[in-house]
């Protein structure tokens, strides 16, 4: 069976820094692209990055870029999200996901 | 970017109802296109991928039809466990992106 946790998730105030982990068991890790995901209160579902099974391309949305970072530890099955410099509408449940398995989500909260 | 466009945004129906959700892409993404079901506080749920392929275990009231840049989610006769919001999204080409999301309420 897939699963997919993360964690990581809290409080944080604005230009502050977090780091989300995702923790994947249940299929090959280092085959599959991976994926990170938001949804701000109230509203729809949001793409922020993803990387490739290798790491040999990653993507990310552009209001993210040079303050988020994605990496992902083959070894340990787990995939990461470096926040930092961190805003107000960053405040998110972030998912992790493989194709159509999602985790359940950590909550960010950007907040003074 | 590709902008995925919804309609409508919220629809009202009764039980056993056809239901009917499109989803419009600003240029051909042949068919990489996901439907989600997402329930209040839960994760969203693969429903339909490649356009009309459904997901395992997804009952087969909910279809998908469409390529290019039109597509359309149908659920033939609405149960009560599929009142929730409904989200296209394209895997054609990044950034993916999503529609603006679909409120099915009684």
């Amino acid at each position: 069976e897939v699963q997919l946790v993360e964690s990581g998730g809290g409080l944080v105030q604005p230009g502050g820094s977090l780091r989300l982990s995702c923790v994947a068991s249940g299929f090959t890790f280092n085959s599959y692209t991976m994926t990170w995901l938001r949804q701000a209160p109230g509203e729809g579902l949001e793409w922020v990055s993803s990387i490739t099974a290798s790491s040999a391309s990653i993507y990310y949305l552009a209001s993210v870029k040079g303050r988020f970072t994605i990496s992902r530890d083959n070894s340990k099955n787990t995939l990461y999200l470096q926040m930092s410099s961190l805003r107000a509408e960053d405040t998110a449940v972030y998912y992790c996901a493989r194709d159509k398995f999602w985790g359940q989500g950590v909550l960010v909260t950007v907040s003074s | 970017d590709i902008q995925m466009t919804q309609s409508p945004s919220s629809l009202s129906a009764s039980v056993g109802d056809r239901v009917t959700i499109t989803c419009r892409a600003s240029q051909g993404i042949s068919d990489y296109l996901v439907w989600f079901q997402q329930r209040p506080g839960k994760a969203p749920k693969s429903l339909i991928y490649a356009a009309s392929s459904l997901q395992s275990g997804v009952p087969s009231r909910f279809s998908g039809s469409g390529s290019g840049t039109d597509f359309t989610l149908t659920i033939s006769s609405l149960q009560p466990e599929d009142y929730a919001t409904y989200y296209c999204q394209q895997y054609n080409d990044y950034p993916l992106t999503f529609g603006g999301g679909t409120k099915v309420e009684i």
